[in-house]
């Protein structure tokens, strides 16, 4: 049964310290989407990619978060330095298909708790 | 923009039916609904493309009007398993720039 691998499942982390989520996407499935969610703001796209190429970032807070792909098999999302405000529940997701005429399916997220 | 899901709760009885709405004030290319439950990760429920057509998956069906630029999620003989947040997730071109509502959370009671 294939499915999005994301690490850590939780992490509480002091303000100013550096967060790196990991995602190991679906083996084939080349399109690859970080999203956050809150309860004020819901699921927001922060980045994605295709074939490891970011495609459009512009969701993402450039100054702090940062996204890569070093090979197909895993995806990094970085907050340096993080802040209370990043607390959330942090997405990765996939799609193999070059549409969005087909399925994104969904990692079981990151719980970013920043005090 | 993001999608405006109506209602934004709403309360069952296990059996009874319940239709959930999304509206964007954009043209939209497809359409996806997702449930999720608390703690978990977002569900695919279904996608609609451009069309307007009227999908099923077992009691769980959704159409799509394109030119209102709308979606509904029919939920019929609603079953405890239901229970959950529903989202609708929209695009307005064939990339994946997926814009998601705040979210329907629905509840079915015994």
């Amino acid at each position: 049964d294939a499915r999005v691998t994301q690490t850590p499942r939780h992490k509480v982390t002091e303000m100013g310290q550096e967060v790196t989520m990991r995602c190991q996407p679906i083996l084939g499935h080349n399109t690859v989407f970080w999203y956050r969610q809150t309860m004020m703001q819901g699921l927001e796209l922060l980045a994605y990619f295709r074939n490891r190429a970011p495609l459009d970032d512009s969701g993402m807070p450039k100054d702090r978060f940062s996204a890569e792909m070093p090979d197909a098999t895993l995806a990094t999302l970085k907050i340096q330095p993080s802040e209370p405000r990043d607390s959330a529940v942090y997405f990765c997701a996939n799609s193999g298909q070059e549409s969005s005429g087909n399925t994104i399916y969904f990692g079981e997220g990151s719980w970013l708790t920043v005090v | 923009q993001q999608p405006v899901q109506s209602p934004q709760a709403v309360i069952l009885r296990e059996g009874e039916d319940a239709v959930i709405n999304c509206s964007s004030s954009k043209a939209l290319y497809s359409v996806h609904w997702y449930r999720q439950k608390h703690g978990e990760a977002p569900v695919f429920l279904m996608i609609l493309l451009k069309g307007g057509e009227q999908k099923g998956h077992e009691k769980i069906s959704a159409s799509f009007n394109e030119k209102k630029q709308q979606s509904s999620l029919y939920l019929t003989a609603s079953q405890l398993s239901y229970s959950g947040t529903y989202f609708c997730g929209t695009a307005s071109g064939g990339n994946y720039k997926l814009t998601f509502g705040k979210g329907t959370l629905l509840t079915v009671n015994p």
